[in-house]
C-alpha cells in the first residue's frame, strides 16, 4: 500500500465547474505539499500545509491531521488549470513522498 | 530571482557516452535535490545535497554521479547508462536542509533519452 493515495487518478471537468482532488496518507507527517505539473515537466509548488486551510486565488487547500486527509479545491475551473496535481508529504525522513498524481483536464 | 534552471532541456545519448546535467539556482538555497521521473509516474528522489555535502543517496546506481561544486550549482554526471534510465530528470532546491515546511523550487527538467 502506498503511503500517499490520491483520488481520482483522472478527472475531466467542464469549464466553470468546482473541482476537488483528495489525498490520504498513512504515516505521521510534519507537512503536506500540493504541487502542479504541466505537460513538458515543470513542477510548481501550490501550497504547503501543516494544519487548517489555505487559499490562493481560485485554489483552496485543506488538511485534517486527525483523519490524515487533505483536499485541493479549484473554483470556477478553467482550461488553463489542466495539469497533473500531486500531493506530497514530509514524514520522518524529512523528504517528500509523492502521491501518484491526478490528471485534470478542463474542457472549454 | 526565484528560478531553478536546468541544462540541457533535452539530451539523447548512447550507452557508451558520458554526459552531464547541470542545475543552477541563485536563491541562496542550501538544499538541492535530483529526482527521476518516468512517464505518468511521480518523481523519485535520487540525491540530496545539504550545505554542498551529499546527505542522501537513495541507492542510485553508480552510473549516476552527483556533484555540488558550490552552493548554486548541482551537476549529475552520467556514464554507461541503460535505455531504462530514459526519463525526465528534475532538479529542485529549498532554503534550509531538513526543514519540512520549506517549499521546494523545481527546475523545468532535462528529458533524457538513452539509445
Amino acid at each position: 500500500k502506498n503511503e500517499v493515495e490520491q483520488s481520482p487518478q483522472n478527472l475531466t471537468a467542464q469549464e466553470g465547474e468546482f473541482i476537488t482532488i483528495n489525498c490520504s496518507y498513512s504515516v505521521g507527517i510534519s507537512a503536506l505539499h500540493w504541487l502542479q505539473q504541466h505537460p513538458g515537466g515543470g513542477i510548481v509548488s501550490l501550497f504547503m500545509l501543516s494544519s487548517g486551510k489555505k487559499k490562493h486565488g481560485r485554489l483552496i487547500a485543506t488538511i485534517n491531521i486527525q483523519e490524515k486527509h487533505s483536499s485541493l479545491h479549484i473554483t470556477a475551473s478553467h482550461p488553463r488549470d489542466s495539469a497533473v496535481y500531486i500531493c506530497a508529504v514530509v514524514g520522518s525522513a524529512r523528504q517528500l513522498t509523492f502521491g501518484s498524481g491526478t490528471q485534470l483536464t478542463v474542457l472549454p | 530571482d526565484t528560478e531553478v534552471t536546468q541544462t540541457p532541456k533535452h539530451l539523447v545519448m548512447g550507452m557508451t557516452n558520458k554526459k552531464s546535467l547541470k542545475c543552477e539556482q541563485h536563491m541562496g538555497h542550501r538544499a538541492m535535490y535530483w529526482y527521476k521521473q518516468k512517464a505518468k509516474k511521480p518523481p523519485e528522489l535520487m540525491f540530496v545535497y545539504s550545505y554542498e555535502k551529499l546527505s542522501i543517496n537513495e541507492s542510485v546506481p553508480s552510473r549516476f554521479s552527483p556533484e555540488c561544486p558550490n552552493s548554486s550549482l548541482l551537476n549529475l554526471h552520467l556514464h554507461a547508462l541503460q535505455p531504462e534510465d530514459s526519463a525526465l530528470y528534475l532538479c529542485a532546491s529549498s532554503p534550509r536542509p531538513g526543514e519540512s515546511t520549506d517549499t521546494q523550487y523545481f527546475g523545468p527538467g532535462t528529458r533524457l533519452t538513452v539509445l
